[in-house]
């Protein structure tokens, strides 16, 4: 059973701060990585996509991606409060056609 | 444009009656997938379809199953529902030109009750 791992929080930290989310996965035929953020009651929205070994930054938010380690995290600068939310990682299988999530961390900022 | 559209967005049915859940794709979208949330499990896929044909398909019984049609709207089913089938079911569209998740746009999700 291919599975995406992720620490369920919640991950308390005040406003202005480094937010650090982490996920691990255990097929290491998934070529794509994805980080989602789910507000209450809402569908999750994509906010990064990662291919490639290494970083990609997006304005405050940051993936990370290492292959080797099978890990993928998310930095999140300066959090605000409405950055306060279930973030989800996920990759993709091996058919290219489905993505794996993880149960998702839940975030929250204060301010 | 337009963005993904579920219905109903509520349903609360009896354990072993059947339910049909619908979704309009983003215009021009031709991949739709369907995916379970609950709170213990989180989002499991349960299958992706890609012009009328289902490509892949999530670990779940046969009780649940789906189709698309020429226009790209897809419905799923699931029949002699359990109470376990208490859940969020969201679907996402994408034009597939990237890789899969990539230019997922999910739906508001039906929220399915079983009493």
């Amino acid at each position: 059973q291919k599975e995406v791992e992720q620490n369920s929080g919640p991950l308390s930290v005040p406003e202005g701060a480094i937010a650090s989310l982490n996920c691990t996965y255990s097929d290491r035929g998934s070529q794509s990585f994805f980080w989602y953020r789910q507000y209450s009651g809402k569908s999750p929205e994509l906010i990064m996509s990662i291919y490639s070994n290494g970083d990609k930054e997006d304005g405050r938010f940051t993936a990370q991606l290492n292959k080797a380690s099978q890990y993928v995290s998310l930095l999140i600068r300066d959090s605000q409060p409405s950055d306060s939310a279930t973030y989800l990682c996920a990759a993709s299988d091996q058919a290219g056609t489905a993505l794996i999530f993880g149960k998702g961390t839940t975030l929250s900022v204060s301010s | 444009k337009a963005g993904v559209t579920q219905t109903p967005r509520y349903l609360i049915k009896t354990r072993g009656q059947q339910v049909t859940l619908s979704c309009s794709p983003i215009s021009g979208h031709r991949s739709v997938s369907w995916y379970q949330q609950t709170p213990g499990q989180g989002l499991q896929f349960l299958f992706e379809y890609f012009s009328e044909t289902q490509r892949n398909k999530g670990n779940f019984p046969g009780r649940f199953s789906g189709r698309q049609f020429s226009n790209s709207r897809s419905e799923m089913n699931v029949s002699t529902l359990e109470l376990g089938d208490s859940a969020l079911y969201l679907c996402a569209s994408s034009d597939q030109t990237g890789p899969p998740g990539y230019g997922y746009t999910f739906g508001s999700g039906t929220r399915l009750t079983v009493v």
